[in-house]
């Protein structure tokens, strides 16, 4: 019974790379949500996807940012022309039903995202 | 200060005390949860409390909720040198599709 899986654990970029992040939520879940952690921070939401549907983005930067969540596969967080300053955690969480129904999310152990 | 702050920042007590740690929001809530996350970790969900909820066990954890105020205590009975991690108390608005708020955290050390 796996839990949400993320890859790769730890992703080194150069500046301008472009970054990739893989999600999969348990089987069986149809939400997913991607937060960022900096060091000695709590998590910020970005974006909340169902199958094929971005549901709210509203914590996603406006640029070089975006994420999708196809009928097939992983969710995927793509990162643009990296910066420094997007070097985090990224955690990734599922659920199976919306949030106003139950509320508790899954998360997978996280992606960390070093930008040289 | 931002919504789901959680108070101390720190905690350090010794093997067997008991642990409590506190959380502020500021906004309307559906629901407000209590995760830990261990060092590098992901996150693992701890225990959820609705809105017209005042109290809620699991365990040796105990959360109460005070909508009155805005605030939420979580209480670990017992504790164990296990139950060094970090804290963070989350929000959710519900109806329909928001992420989770968190605050920055508790980080509670256990001495043995």
């Amino acid at each position: 019974n796996a839990g949400v899986m993320q890859n790769p654990r730890h992703l080194v970029r150069r500046r301008g790379q472009e970054a990739r992040l893989r999600c999969s939520p348990v089987k069986g879940h149809s939400h997913v949500y991607w937060y960022r952690q900096l060091p000695e921070e709590g998590l910020k939401f970005m974006v909340y996807l169902q199958k094929e549907n971005i549901i709210d983005e509203s914590g996603m930067p406006k640029e070089r940012f975006s994420a999708e969540f196809p009928k097939e596969g992983p969710s995927i967080l793509r990162i643009q022309q990296v910066v420094r300053g997007d070097s985090a955690a990224y955690f990734c969480a599922s659920s199976p039903m919306s949030p106003g129904t139950s509320g508790e999310q899954f998360f997978g152990p996280g992606t960390r995202l070093t930008v040289l | 200060s931002q919504q789901g702050e959680e108070d101390p920042q720190a905690l350090s007590i010794q093997e067997g005390e008991n642990a409590t740690m506190n959380c502020s929001y500021k906004t309307s809530i559906n629901n407000l949860q209590w995760y830990r996350q261990n060092s590098g970790r992901g996150l693992v969900h701890l225990i959820l409390i609705r809105s017209n909820e005042r109290e809620k066990h699991s365990g040796r954890l105990r959360v109460t909720l005070d909508t009155s105020k805005k605030s939420s205590s979580l209480l670990i009975t017992a504790s164990r040198a296990a139950d060094t991690a970090s804290y963070f108390c989350a929000t959710g608005s519900g109806g329909g599709a928001d992420g989770l708020t968190f605050g920055k955290g508790t980080h509670l050390i256990i001495q043995p």
